[in-house]
């Protein structure tokens, strides 16, 4: 089983539609949870992070995370053609002077017209 | 106020030779880690330096090695490089006390 999985794309939705994107982790001694953006040939950039359990906005955002289910998930409404890129999501475990991101291999969106 | 910065952009080389890359992090961050992107792949840990110390380490070989330097920038070298090494390598920093992690442009490395 991978540490962090995100559901099987690539995901496919209409401008001004809802589009969600899933992910499960393993480990339960992970802390935080992180979102990011990577467009084709780009560095990945970051558009969220939720560490409480529960339903965290941002403009047209929202990260939700239940960790007794070990699932993270970001919502991005009112979707738009330059939201199409590559989203991913990540686990991160630590302590106070060290942490690592574990990755999830990725879903590809697509907003069409 | 500058982001992360990594140099080169792309670099070429071939099988068994080594490699410095180089990476500056964001004002105000002290702590530098390196990831490595395969196509099509997230991004796999590779190390993390905080205060020129090497505090965590993803499962690499030690042909990978780093160093992070007074003012907080990073070089990551490889030796001995393999075709699979031909990847995005991307250097993240963060604030102490802070998990989040921002990225520089990455530096594109062919193995031939």
């Amino acid at each position: 089983q991978k540490e962090v999985e995100q559901n099987s794309g690539p995901l496919s939705v209409p401008e001004g539609a809802i589009a969600s994107l899933n992910c499960t982790y393993s480990d339960r001694g992970s802390q935080s949870f992180f979102w990011y953006r990577q467009y084709s040939g780009k560095s990945p950039e970051l558009i969220m992070f939720i560490y409480s359990n529960g339903d965290k906005e941002d403009g047209r955002f929202t990260a939700q995370l239940n960790k007794a289910s070990q699932y993270v998930s970001l919502l991005i409404r009112d979707s738009q053609p330059s939201d199409s890129a590559t989203y991913l999501c990540a686990a991160f475990a630590g302590g106070t002077s060290y942490g690592k991101l574990t990755f999830g291999q990725g879903t590809i969106l697509t907003v069409h017209p | 106020d500058a982001g992360v910065t990594q140099s080169p952009t792309h670099l070429i080389k071939t099988r068994g030779q080594q490699v410095t890359l180089r990476c500056s992090p964001k004002s105000g961050h002290d702590t530098v880690s390196w990831y490595q992107q395969a196509l099509g792949q997230g991004p796999q840990f590779i190390f993390q330096y905080y205060e020129e110390e090497e505090r965590q380490r993803g499962n690499f070989p030690d042909r990978f090695s780093g160093h992070q330097f007074p003012n907080y920038s990073s070089e990551l070298n490889v030796n001995a490089l393999l075709l699979g090494d031909s990847a995005l390598y991307l250097c993240a920093s963060s604030g102490q006390g802070y998990n989040e992690q921002f990225f520089g442009p990455g530096t594109r490395l062919t193995v031939l």
